[in-house]
């Protein structure tokens, strides 16, 4: 059974740039969030998706978007890269009823 | 508000012996969820063990369990029999609420690096 899988692992881009980060969750799993680390800190929500739709959002501009397809597969898409960016962005799939959440080996992104 | 505090920069343990590692929150949910991952340098966020508010009994998952006392509004790992393999970044996260037609984002401690010598 495959736990929750992101592509790719590093990527290096140049300020101005747009990105995009994929994620598949674990079997079954039904709702899929997005996380920025950066280093030395805790993990921050940036999104939440379920059915196809943005959920939840934390506290990130409209430069970070998203999108979930109907087999729960998501993406994040960030616009116009500046250095701050940098970090390491993680997926975690779960149920919407609760329970267990897993997350992926995460996208270590930087930004020159 | 949600909070999750965890006080303890840095453990040390010797391997074989048990450590614990403390975590308190705050939430005036009444579902929430507990949870405690382990980050090695890698950076992989790996799932350790869930603990629900309603689960009368602490969650256990092999040599991790997890000291839920919920009046003291508390979520203590407890590594048992500790290896050289679990040195790593360990945070605490709560999710709330925890079900139903909303899932709550996690929230996350600063974490506590845990150190395990021979």
């Amino acid at each position: 059974d495959a736990g929750v899988t992101q592509s790719p692992t590093h990527l290096i881009k140049t300020r101005g740039q747009q990105v995009t980060l994929r994620c598949s969750p674990k079997s079954g799993h039904d709702t899929v969030s997005w996380y920025q680390q950066a280093l030395g800190q805790g993990p921050q929500f940036i999104f939440q998706y379920y059915e196809e739709e943005e959920r939840q959002r934390g506290n990130f501009p409209d430069r970070f978007s998203g999108h979930q397809f109907p087999n729960y597969s998501s993406e994040l898409n960030v616009n116009a890269l500046l250095l701050g960016d940098s970090a390491l962005y993680l997926c975690a799939s779960s149920l919407l009823r609760g329970g267990e959440q897993f997350f992926g080996p995460g996208t270590r992104l930087t930004v020159l | 508000a949600q909070k999750i505090t965890q006080t303890q920069p840095g453990m040390f343990v010797q391997e074989k012996e048990a450590v614990t590692l403390d975590c308190t929150y705050d939430t005036s949910d009444q579902s929430y969820g507990l949870f405690w991952y382990k980050q090695p340098s890698s950076g992989e966020m790996i799932f350790l063990i869930y603990q629900g508010s309603y689960d009368e009994q602490n969650a256990t998952e092999g040599r991790y369990s997890l000291n839920f006392q919920k009046a003291r509004k508390s979520a203590n790992l407890v590594i048992s029999a500790s290896q050289l393999g679990d040195s790593a970044m360990y945070f605490c996260a709560m999710r709330a609420p925890d079900r139903g037609s909303t899932l709550g984002r996690l929230y996350f401690g600063r974490g506590t690096q845990l150190t395990v010598w021979p």
